[in-house]
């Protein structure tokens, strides 16, 4: 059982550049988001989508652009890193109508 | 500041000793959810409580929802070693656009 798979786990950057952070569900899920964790702040939001072509923003989504054009695949993009983006990056899935979240083990990223 | 704020920040006990974590918030919400994490991995949903004043026993583990739902608690009795980890509330609402929104995190650390 796959679930929910994130790739790469660790990625260092330099300020300017750019990457895309992988995250694929094997569970059919309509809901999908991502979150970054930064200490004290716990899990915060960043974009998710409701299903294939719809997306909308979250707590904190300045910096990042997501698209999903599939139901599996919701990909996070950093058009131009900057060091306040050094985080651990989640994605999680579920199902509609139910509450039970599943997340990916994590995306850790240094930007420097 | 974030829309939900967990008490306390960080908590070191000796094993066998009774701890209670708060959730608490001035937004009403739908639903609200207690997450565990381990280092290197992503939260584990425990539980969700849905109904004002619910109360939810996960063996030592005891989950209040408050009667106006805005706020949870986390009691431990009898806590052991391998209840040391990042505990997180996560509630859902109209405040949220229906999304998970965080809390800021209980980091727990029970001593043998």
């Amino acid at each position: 059982n796959a679930g929910v798979t994130q790739t790469p786990k660790f990625q260092v950057l330099k300020t300017g550049q750019s990457m895309t952070l992988q995250c694929a569900q094997d569970m059919n899920h309509e809901y999908m988001s991502w979150y970054r964790q930064d200490p004290g702040m716990g899990l915060r939001l960043i974009h998710y989508s409701v299903g294939a072509g719809i997306t909308d923003q979250g707590e904190v989504p300045n910096g990042y652009n997501v698209s999903r054009s599939t139901t599996e695949d919701f990909p996070l993009r950093l058009l131009s890193a900057a060091p306040s983006q050094t985080s651990v990056y989640f994605c999680a899935s579920r199902t509609s109508g139910k509450n039970i979240q599943y997340f990916g083990a994590g995306t850790r990223l240094s930007v420097l | 500041t974030q829309l939900l704020e967990q008490s306390p920040q960080f908590l070191s006990i000796q094993e066998g000793e009774n701890l209670t974590v708060y959730c608490n918030s001035s937004s009403v919400f739908s639903s609200l959810q207690w997450y565990r994490q381990e280092p290197g991995e992503g939260p584990v949903l425990l539980v969700t409580v849905v109904t004002g004043g619910e109360v939810k026993k996960l063996k030592r583990l005891t989950f209040q929802f408050g009667d106006a739902r805005k706020d949870s608690s986390l009691h431990i009795t009898a806590a052991q070693p391998g209840d040391t980890g990042l505990y997180l509330c996560a509630g859902e609402g109209p405040d949220t656009g229906n999304q998970f929104y965080f809390g800021t995190g209980t980091s727990l650390t029970v001593i043998p």
